[in-house]
């Protein structure tokens, strides 16, 4: 199994609203990503998680919540968004490497991502 | 740090056509480099990856090479056909002590393919 999946595939909510994202893997990958993608633009990093910890937080702000509850499963919890947080939501998952391991091969397995639009 | 630029911005071609995608980045100390294909709305999916210490990766009509040492990389695309439409993303890898892979993408190229 190749697959990264994420639900929902779209998503409409209210600046007041709280929702969340979902990410799962079943690729024994230790390393999982959030990323944010606006139209015509390449994604941008928003979180990392290595070993199910925190790693990278890219001046994230705090309406967006990350939270690695096992090593196959990632979840954004949204809080608060603002209309300019609409945009594609991409989550990936790679094998994980230790400081100086790994290998030049792995890379990176993307979702089909999730469409937010907030009103 | 680390960027990358990838020309041109947009292309539209006739069905048939052979074309070329460049990308370039500036810190030429990567493990790798990924060519990624994004459709509309969806995620990315990975084309070809060729290592540091390899020149170029072939998957069938696609031929993406390498050289590490001036900062290039271009895929190839033979013979183009409408569904190879799609926005064509470069992205280097990068080791972060704390996180493993961290991808660095240009900006993408949007093509189209004309029947």
């Amino acid at each position: 199994d190749t697959e990264v999946t994420q639900t929902p595939k779209h998503l409409v909510m209210g600046m007041t609203n709280k929702k969340s994202l979902k990410c799962e893997q079943h690729m024994g990958h230790r390393a999982m990503y959030w990323y944010k993608q606006k139209a015509k633009k390449p994604p941008e990093l928003m979180f990392v998680y290595s070993y199910e910890k925190l790693s990278i937080n890219e001046s994230v702000p705090s309406r967006f919540s990350p939270e690695c509850p096992n090593s196959s499963l990632l979840n954004l919890h949204l809080h608060a968004l603002q209309p300019e947080d609409s945009a594609l939501y991409l989550c990936a998952s790679s094998p994980t490497v230790e400081a100086g391991g790994g290998s030049s091969t792995d890379t990176q397995y993307f979702g089909p991502g999730t469409r937010l639009t907030v009103l | 740090k680390q960027e990358v630029t990838q020309i041109p911005a947009a292309l539209s071609v006739p069905e048939g056509e052979n074309l070329v995608l460049n990308c370039s980045f500036t810190d030429s100390a990567i493990y790798n480099l990924q060519w990624f294909r994004q459709d509309p709305g969806k995620g990315l999916t990975s084309l070809l990856l060729i290592q540091s210490s390899q020149r170029e990766q072939t998957s069938g009509r696609l031929n993406a090479s390498l050289d590490k040492s001036s900062g290039r990389s271009t895929l190839y695309i033979a013979a183009s056909q409408p569904g190879d439409s799609a926005t064509y993303l470069c992205a280097v890898v990068h080791m972060n002590n704390n996180a493993g892979n961290m991808l660095t993408f240009g900006g993408g190229t949007r093509l189209m393919v004309k029947p």
